[in-house]
């Protein structure tokens, strides 16, 4: 079975620019979540979508945006790009939205802001 | 939703047994215990999940005593390619989401 998998892997932008990243969830996984990593403030939380719908959302500025479609397959969005966006952006899907559900995360998006 | 102290890093050598402790103090009865294994530039990746008492599977065993106050994860034999962060998680049941703490940089020596 594949893994999951993120698109693209990595990416140069400039400050205020948008990005979009995409995620493709293991067959059959109706959750995605997505975190930033970074070396100052590690791994935070940004938001979960379950059949379409916004779950849960972590403590982020409205420029970071998400959505997920019907094959459950999602995408991220973050407008007007800042220096401080340069991150990994991680994906993670999981069978449903119950949180104690094992969550098998992507390598990951490098997003560099220059 | 309860936060975890764990060391920041630990070392030890191939053959080893180690043993990382994680504090969760405040941790609530809908609380599970979870750990996540990340190498560089790679997404987590999960290791163990458990309750209270001891849980075991082919890689790691987890220890939680009976006030579910702290947990240990157990490495039987450690190699260099465990050399990696480990995060432990206080994953409360039906919020979720994961909160990720500083995590303990384990380094493996030969």
């Amino acid at each position: 079975k594949a893994g999951v998998t993120q698109t693209p892997r990595y990416l140069i932008k400039t400050r205020g620019q948008q990005v979009t990243l995409s995620c493709s969830p293991i067959s059959g996984h109706r959750s995605v979540s997505w975190y930033q990593q970074t070396p100052g403030q590690g791994l935070q939380f940004l938001f979960e979508y379950f059949s379409e719908t916004q779950r849960n959302k972590g403590n982020f500025p409205g420029r970071f945006s998400g959505r997920q479609f019907s094959n459950s397959r999602s995408e991220m969005n973050v407008s007007t790009l800042e220096l401080g966006d340069s991150a990994l952006y991680l994906c993670a899907s999981s069978l449903s939205s119950e949180s104690t559900d094992t969550q098998y995360f992507g390598p990951g998006t490098r997003l560099t802001v220059l | 939703l309860a936060k975890t102290t764990q060391p920041i890093s630990m070392d030890s050598y191939e053959g080893q047994e180690v043993n990382i402790t994680c504090s969760h103090n405040n941790i609530a009865t809908n609380d599970y215990i979870t750990w996540y294994q990340q190498f560089p530039s790679q997404g987590p990746r999960f290791i163990i999940q458990g309750y209270k008492t001891k849980v075991t599977n082919e890689v790691a065993s987890l220890f939680i005593p009976a006030d579910r106050k702290s947990s240990t994860l157990s490495l039987p034999r450690v190699s260099l390619s465990d050399t990696a962060v480990y995060y432990c998680l206080a994953v409360t049941y039906n919020t979720d989401k994961l909160i990720f703490g500083t995590g303990t940089r384990l380094q493996v020596f030969p």
